[in-house]
């Protein structure tokens, strides 16, 4: 069965520091893989998607993500938070043959000013 | 319309009785989902619609859930006899079709 891990439920980090939050995921097959945010009372938005080809991925808002799958990893970076990254980060996996994405339990961004 | 639209987007129940979450997805998505998010639980599936396919029911917690899709656009999911561990956001989404979905606001669901 398809899960997600995200080992770190908070992560601190000064703003202007650097930034990788950790996912590993399970999955049977080809996956493809999602990192979404979710700031304080608000919906989820889509920072960035892999489903092949080049395994470092581009996002939004300067995100980027590297699949490893020799280690089953889906790391987030950036390299310079700004304080409006403060927010909930879920990454996601889910394939071609499921057409449901299964989310980790997210980790909580705070930025030390 | 341009988003996924949820109401309400707030409700405050009483314990054991029924409440109605409406979604109205992206015109033109096939694909519908529900999903419930509490406190410190990350995003739990609940059931997926695609086009006219037997939806996938697969992570409805227990017989009290049930959704409906009608004419392959809003979906109602429905909670009877809601219970105090009912309470959450209630999640939907919508997509063209794998992979990558599009949420709603949600609807914060309390019951006291």
């Amino acid at each position: 069965a398809q899960s997600v891990t995200q080992p770190d439920i908070h992560i601190t980090v000064s703003e202007g520091a650097s930034l990788e939050l950790r996912c590993n995921y399970s999955y049977g097959a080809t996956p493809y893989l999602f990192w979404y945010v979710q700031s304080p009372g608000q919906g989820l938005q889509l920072l960035l998607k892999y489903f092949s080809g080049d395994t470092l991925v581009q996002g939004i808002k300067g995100f980027e993500a590297e699949f490893k799958r020799s280690q089953s990893s889906f790391n987030l970076r950036k390299p310079s938070v700004h304080w409006s990254d403060a927010a909930e980060y879920f990454c996601a996996v889910g394939g071609e043959r499921d057409d449901k994405i299964i989310f980790g339990k997210g980790t909580r961004l705070h930025i030390l000013p | 319309g341009a988003g996924v639209s949820q109401s309400p987007s707030n409700k405050v129940t009483e314990k054991g009785k029924d409440v109605e979450l409406r979604c109205d997805p992206i015109s033109g998505h096939t694909a519908l989902y529900w999903y419930r998010q509490s406190l410190g639980q990350g995003l739990e599936f609940l059931i997926y619609f695609q086009g006219n396919s037997a939806p996938d029911k697969s992570g409805l917690p227990s017989d009290r859930f049930s959704a409906e899709r009608t004419g392959g656009s809003v979906s109602t999911l429905t909670i009877q006899r809601t219970q105090q561990e009912d309470s959450a956001v209630y999640l939907c989404a919508s997509s063209l079709g794998h992979p990558g979905y599009t949420f709603g606001s949600g609807t914060r669901l309390t019951v006291v």
